[in-house]
């Protein structure tokens, strides 16, 4: 069955440096992948959209890259600041909705 | 309104009853998803809307669930005869849903406890 992996442990890290989170996924072939980001009880809000086809994309401090060989996504937050201190979802398109994985937690310091 | 709206934010109930969720998409979305969230898990897909096709129901996880969408906007989901693992946050998002799956925007979820 369809599989997306995301670090269960909390990354934490000191504030100005690049935070990097991992989204793998297995038994899937998606056309495009999701990032979002979760504050404590709040919706989910979308951050990034990366297709198939695409290696890398970037917004302002947030970069995805998108590896169809290897079945991964990464997402990197340079210079972090507390205030990006969330839970940060991928999601992967399934049929015409989206397959979340469980989130990784971030917690950037002072 | 501006967002995707939900109500009740909280409903707390006893084990057996039923209860009714609502949803309000952003204006103009012919998308609209239904997720579950429970403690420490991911987004659990439960059934999906695109304007006045037949919904996709197949995450629905028993025939206690059903969700309408009424006029295309509108959407209620009912839990039938609650149970505790039912306890969760049940979050609505919409899209465009032109084509491809684009970015969904969420509302803030209403949060079910189950006694």
């Amino acid at each position: 069955s369809q599989k997306i992996e995301q670090n269960s442990e909390a990354l934490n890290i000191q504030e100005g440096k690049t935070a990097t989170l991992t989204c793998n996924y297995t038994n899937y072939s998606p056309a495009y992948l999701q990032w979002y980001r979760q504050d404590p009880g709040r919706g989910p809000v979308f951050l990034l959209l990366i297709r198939e086809n695409e290696k890398e994309k970037r917004k302002e401090r947030l970069k995805v890259t998108f590896d169809t060989t290897l079945k991964q996504s990464l997402f990197h937050i340079t210079a972090s600041q507390p205030a990006d201190s969330a839970t940060y979802l991928c999601a992967l398109d399934f049929r015409y909705a989206l397959n979340f994985g469980k989130g990784t937690s971030l917690l950037v310091t002072p | 309104g501006a967002g995707v709206s939900q109500s009740p934010s909280n409903k707390v109930t006893e084990k057996g009853k039923d209860v009714e969720l609502r949803c309000d998409p952003i204006s103009g979305h012919t998308a609209l998803y239904w997720y579950r969230q429970s403690l420490g898990q991911g987004l659990e897909f439960l059934i999906y809307f695109q304007g006045n096709s037949a919904p996709d129901k197949s995450g629905l996880p028993s025939d206690r669930f059903s969700a309408e969408r009424t006029g295309g906007s509108v959407s209620t989901l009912t839990i039938q005869r609650t149970q505790q693992e039912d306890s969760a946050v049940y979050l609505c998002a919409s899209s465009l849903g032109a084509g491809e799956t684009g970015e969904l925007f969420f509302g803030e979820g209403s949060r079910l406890t189950v006694l």
